[in-house]
């Protein structure tokens, strides 16, 4: 069974870098056609999808956050993790990460249990 | 970027229930859709992709149907469990996109 486990600060001061990573168990990151995305939603809000990563180190970003946004993997570690600078109050939300599955573009069908992070002073 | 529009946003129903939520997105998309429920403080659970294709585990009352713009999710006899939020999600193209969400609340 596959897990994943976000880590990473609950509290980032604005403009600053918002750091999580994404621990995958239950199997290896770096097998089968999966893509590796970060998700977020803010509070009693919907869901926006950040981007995502496949294990040859290829990304894709939502065009919104893009110029903000690294999405990087360690397949060493069977993690991936999510970078986001000048974070404002804005980016408040709880942030998951989740397995996608690649037929031509993809859905995903596990999901960590989301972390909050609040960016406040 | 693909525009989703997910109705009702609110949906009060009762145990026994057949209800239904539609998705309709500003452009076709053939069948590249999922269904996704979340209950407070949980992440989205995937219950249905390829606009039909019901995932592993779901339960049959759930139903998906829909191509190229128009999508419903149709749950039959509603349990108790069933009371949650529900997404829509399109997987097409970039960036890939949720709708506003269906809350399902008991009548």
């Amino acid at each position: 069974q596959v897990q994943l486990q976000e880590s990473g600060p609950g509290l980032v001061k604005p403009s600053q870098t918002l750091s999580l990573t994404c621990t995958v168990s239950g199997g290896s990151i770096s097998s089968g056609s999966y893509y590796w995305s970060w998700i977020r939603q803010p509070a009693g809000k919907g869901l926006e999808w950040i981007g995502r990563i496949y294990t040859s180190g290829s990304t894709n970003y939502n065009p919104s956050l893009k110029s903000r946004v690294t999405i990087s993997v360690d397949t060493s570690k069977n993690q991936f993790s999510l970078k986001l600078s000048s974070v404002t109050a804005a980016d408040t939300a709880v942030y998951y990460c989740a397995r996608g599955i690649a037929v031509a573009g993809a859905y995903f069908d596990y999901w960590g249990q989301g972390t909050l992070v609040t960016v406040s002073s | 970027a693909i525009w989703m529009t997910q109705s009702p946003s609110l949906l009060s129903a009762s145990t026994g229930d057949r209800v239904t939520i539609s998705c309709r997105m500003s452009q076709g998309i053939s069948s590249y859709l999922a269904w996704y429920q979340q209950k407070p403080g949980k992440a989205p659970e995937l219950l249905i992709y390829a606009a039909s294709t019901l995932q592993s585990g779901v339960p049959s009352r759930f139903s998906g149907s829909g191509s190229g713009t128009d999508f419903t999710l149709t749950i039959s006899c509603l349990q108790s469990e069933d009371f949650a939020t529900y997404y829509c999600q399109q997987y097409y193209s970039f960036p890939y996109s949720f709708g506003q969400g269906t809350k399902l609340e008991i009548k």
